[in-house]
């Protein structure tokens, strides 16, 4: 079987940095993706690894190590309406246009 | 670019009546497009995903004749919620990938539908 796992809530002030991890077990690994979604809304894209390291696009940052089966989102510089859910997901090899989305982390950002 | 829609955005309706939602990719064409449904603070569930001109392909434990999906074009893809009860109710996603991007990592997601039945 598949399973993602992710905190349920992280809560942050304004200006400040927080890091969702994400940890996976999946057979056939071939990329991570990140998105956003506000309540009642579409998720949205925010990053994609698919080797190990750092990717960088502005204020948010994803990592991945294949080797530990981990990766996080790096919120920099919090904003209000950055509070949202967050996702992990998983694309594999087979079928690999498909994603299995982590269990999703809640962030609070409080001025 | 990149646009994907839903209609409708939200449909209420009685028990054992069929719901069609419709999603279509605004401004590329979609082979694949996928199916997901959402319940209130959980993730998404991948139900399916939809290849033009054949079957839908479903996940395990979906109803394939519960969840008709029919991609009748490569902008066009749709789900039909049959006989439906009020354990349907649910907020049904759809994306799509634009293939001819160079990157084609990014889904793009469709606004969703809220199904509620009564």
């Amino acid at each position: 079987g598949q399973s993602l796992e992710q905190p349920s809530e992280v809560t942050a002030v304004e200006g400040a940095i927080v890091q969702i991890n994400c940890t996976y077990q999946t057979s056939g690994f071939y990329g991570l993706s990140w998105y956003q979604q506000h309540d009642g809304g579409a998720p949205t894209f925010l990053s994609y690894n698919a080797l190990d390291g750092l990717e960088e696009t502005g204020r948010f940052s994803s990592f991945l190590s294949r080797s530990d089966s981990y990766g996080y989102l790096l919120l920099q510089e919090l904003q209000m309406k950055d509070s949202a859910s967050y996702f992990c997901a998983v694309r594999r090899s087979t079928g690999f246009q498909k994603l299995v989305f982590g269990t999703g982390t809640r962030l609070l950002v409080s001025p | 670019g990149a646009v994907v829609s839903q209609h409708p955005s939200w449909v209420i309706c009685k028990s054992g009546t069929s719901v069609k939602i419709e999603c279509r990719s605004l401004d590329f064409q979609a082979t694949t497009m996928f199916w997901y449904r959402q319940f209130p603070k959980q993730s998404l569930m991948l139900m399916a995903t939809s290849n033009e001109g054949s079957k839908a392909t479903y996940e395990q434990g979906v109803e394939k004749d519960k969840f008709l999906i029919n991609h009748a074009s490569l902008t066009l893809s749709t789900l039909t919620v049959t006989s439906a009860h009020p354990e349907d109710s649910s907020f049904y996603i759809c994306s799509a990938s634009d293939l001819d991007k160079l990157s084609y990592n990014e889904q793009f997601f469709g606004p969703g539908t809220r199904l509620t039945v009564l």
